[in-house]
């Protein structure tokens, strides 16, 4: 069946550093990829999502490329500030399916 | 603001008794919702699929006269967790998926059984 295998945490990183969570996934078909991003005491918020292969899927200042070669799908972000402190979620779904394939969550956590 | 409501926001339960948490969809129609489950340190795990007016479709491993999920209403989808156990407690959460094909979340529920 449909996996996502996510970067395990937590992660600690200073104010302004380079950010990279890494996810791959198995999937049968050309499935969609979603990054979610869960801030304290909220709900699952989508932060990007890609649709097909080579796809970029960006949202404040966060980027994520679909690489169907490396069925990858990294999270990145050049200068990371406290505020993105939260847990992210690496996420699937099949063709035509609204239900997710979730990874394990990373919990990132930034220091002034 | 929220999309999806999810209520209460933390519960804790006698072991034996049952706990209901309610998912909202506000100012939108959902025919479809989805529950999801995850335990410390593991991935979100889909329970079921909620349907308005008619049987929610249980994922595999669920039992479903234990999890009971009632979709009575286009905006209204509820998971009653019956005779819980220690074992139950979890981080409950629930999604809807509107036009566009965007799903959105609830705040998710944390349930304890002591």
């Amino acid at each position: 069946g449909d996996s996502v295998t996510q970067m395990e945490g937590p992660v600690t990183l200073s104010e302004e550093a380079f950010l990279t969570i890494n996810c791959t996934y198995t999937a049968t078909g050309y499935p969609s990829l979603f990054w979610y991003v869960q801030y304290p005491g909220e709900g699952l918020q989508l932060l990007l999502k890609a649709t097909k292969a080579d796809d970029k899927g960006s949202n404040k200042g966060f980027e994520a490329t679909y690489r169907k070669e490396t069925t990858s799908f990294h999270l990145e972000k050049g200068s990371v500030q406290v505020s993105d402190s939260a847990v992210y979620f690496c996420a699937l779904t099949a063709r035509g399916n609204e239900k997710l394939t979730f990874g394990t969550g990373t919990r990132l956590t930034i220091i002034p | 603001g929220a999309v999806v409501s999810q209520h209460p926001s933390r519960v804790i339960c006698k072991s034996g008794t049952s706990v209901k948490i309610e998912c909202r969809s506000l100012d939108f129609q959902a025919t479809t919702m989805f529950w999801y489950r995850q335990f410390p340190k593991q991935s979100l795990m889909l329970m079921a699929t909620s349907n308005e007016g008619s049987k929610a479709t249980y994922e595999q491993g669920v039992e479903k006269d234990k999890f009971l999920i009632n979709h009575a209403s286009l905006t209204l989808s509820t998971l009653t967790v019956t005779s819980a156990h220690p074992e139950d407690s979890s981080f409950y959460i629930c999604s809807a998926n509107i036009a566009g094909n965007t799903i959105y979340f609830g705040e998710g529920s944390w349930l304890t059984v002591v």
